[in-house]
C-alpha cells in the first residue's frame, strides 16, 4: 500500500497567517490526491481533491499544489473557523491510505 | 438533497456480531462506491474498505481483511460493515463516504458516523 507521510503533525497559528501543511507518499500518485478537514463532532469535509480543484462551497483561502510525490495544502489567510485537523488521502489506487493528520490551532 | 445517513450509536460485548448501515439517497447509489473508514478515540482517520455496489466489487484493505465484512443491498440503498465476532479492539467511531465510479471528485459525501462501544 501507499504510504502517506504529512507533516508536521501539528502547529499554532494566529488568525490571518498563512499556514502550509505538506504531504508526501511513498510512490508516485500523479494529482490522484485529496484533502479534508475534520472537526471534533462531526464528519470530514472533503476540501481539495485532484491536488488542486476546490470543492464546491470551500473558501478560496484554501489552496492546494504538487504532484508526483510531494503535496501542500495551503491556509492562505487562517480563520478561527478553520481550527481542525487536516487529513490527505491518495486517490491513486485501492487500498487508498490517509496521511497521519495536522492539528491546526490558533 | 444528497445525504448519506448511518445507523444509531451500537454497544456491544465482545464476541457479539453487528452490522451497522449507511444508507444513500439523493444520487444513484449504484454509480458511487462506498467506502468505510474508522477513526478510533484520539487517533487519525484510518481507509478500511470500499464497495461498489453496481456489481459487488469489494476492496479491504489488509489490516482489516478477515476482520469485517463489506456488502450492500443495491435495492434499499444501503451499504454495511459488518463483525463476526467484536474485539474491545473495534470501539469506534466509523464512517462511510461516496466515491464516484471513475474515482474523480474524492470522498464528496460523508454519513454521519457511527460510534461502537465493545466492553464486557
Amino acid at each position: 500500500a501507499i504510504q502517506m507521510t504529512q507533516s508536521p503533525s501539528s502547529l499554532s497559528a494566529s488568525v490571518g497567517d498563512r499556514v502550509t501543511i505538506t504531504c508526501r507518499a511513498s510512490q508516485g500518485i500523479g494529482d490522484e490526491l485529496g484533502w479534508y478537514q475534520h472537526k471534533p463532532g462531526k464528519a470530514p469535509r472533503l476540501l481539495i481533491y485532484a491536488t488542486s480543484t476546490l470543492q464546491s462551497g470551500v473558501p478560496l483561502r484554501f489552496s492546494g499544489s504538487g504532484s508526483g510525490t510531494d503535496f501542500t495544502l495551503t491556509i492562505s489567510s487562517l480563520q478561527p473557523e478553520d481550527v481542525a485537523t487536516y487529513y490527505c488521502l491518495q486517490d491513486y489506487n485501492y487500498p487508498q491510505t490517509f496521511g497521519q493528520g495536522t492539528k491546526v490551532e490558533i | 438533497e444528497v445525504q448519506l445517513v448511518q445507523s444509531g450509536a451500537e454497544v456491544k460485548k465482545p464476541g457479539e456480531s453487528l452490522r451497522i448501515s449507511c444508507q444513500g439517497s439523493g444520487y444513484t447509489f449504484t454509480k458511487y462506491w462506498i467506502v468505510w473508514v474508522r477513526q478510533k478515540a484520539g487517533k487519525g482517520l484510518e481507509w478500511m474498505g470500499v464497495m461498489y455496489p453496481g456489481d459487488s466489487d469489494i476492496r479491504i484493505t489488509p489490516s482489516f481483511q478477515g476482520q469485517v465484512t463489506i456488502s450492500a443491498d443495491k435495492s434499499i440503498n444501503t451499504a454495511y460493515l459488518q463483525w463476526s465476532s467484536l474485539k474491545a479492539s473495534d470501539t469506534a467511531l466509523y464512517y462511510c463516504a461516496r466515491r464516484h465510479e471513475d474515482g474523480a471528485g474524492g470522498l464528496d459525501v460523508w454519513g454521519q458516523g457511527t460510534t461502537v462501544i465493545v466492553s464486557s
